[in-house]
């Protein structure tokens, strides 16, 4: 079993609508999870950290945690085009962190 | 605030040669880890520094050995290189090892190895 689990997509939405990215993690001591966005050539870039159950919101990201089911969600409200990457959900167990292979998201204009 | 900087940006080797890559972390922050991600992967954990001295180690051979300098800056070192190696070499830095659970990573652009 991978130590965290992700769509590989590609997962496409229309301009504006919803983009529902899912992961879910192996060690239940696992403390933080985070979501980053990684573009074509480029370095992950940090989007959302959550550390409690329930949902956190910032801006059109809303990430959402649940221990109990090891699930860690990344909901994009009003996609747009330039949403389009790859998205990496990060889960740190003990000091290092561990990633999952990403979800690559199209928004068709 | 400067952020992560890797140096360099691409390079060509050939197969069993050795190669140092370097890493200067965020201003502020104590801790570098070292990831490898192969393209279409996620990153993978080659292994963290904190306070000069190896902090956690992922499932990487000893060929792979690292250093953090007293400015808390970094090396990966690589040796007998094998062609699948090639590879995006990510450095980041965070705020604190240890107790720094809640830490998130920050990147640097990443070295891009190739292999021939």
């Amino acid at each position: 079993q991978k130590e965290v689990e992700q769509n590989s997509g590609p997962l496409s939405v229309p301009e504006g609508a919803i983009a529902s990215l899912n992961c879910t993690y192996s060690d239940r001591g696992s403390q933080s999870f985070f979501w980053y966005r990684q573009y074509s050539g480029k370095s992950p870039e940090l989007i959302m950290s959550i550390y409690s159950n329930g949902d956190k919101e910032d801006g059109r990201f809303t990430a959402q945690l649940n221990k109990a089911s090891q699930y860690v969600s990344l909901l994009i409200r009003d996609s747009q085009p330039s949403d389009s990457a790859t998205y990496l959900c990060a889960v740190k167990p003990h000091n290092d962190m561990r990633f999952g292979a990403g979800t690559r998201l199209t928004v068709k204009p | 605030e400067t952020g992560v900087t890797q140096s360099p940006t691409h390079l060509i080797k050939t197969r069993g040669q050795q190669v140092t890559l370097r890493c200067s972390s965020q201003s502020g922050h104590n801790t570098v880890s070292w990831y490898q991600q192969a393209l279409g992967q996620g990153p993978q954990f080659i292994f963290q520094y904190y306070r000069e001295e190896e902090n956690g180690r992922g499932n990487f051979p000893p060929r792979f050995s690292g250093l953090q300098f007293p400015n808390y800056s970094s090396e990966l070192n690589v040796n007998a290189l094998e062609l699948d190696d090639s590879a995006l070499y990510l450095c980041a830095s965070s705020e604190a090892g240890g107790s720094g659970v809640n830490s998130p990573l920050h990147f640097g652009n990443g070295t891009r190895l190739t292999v021939t």
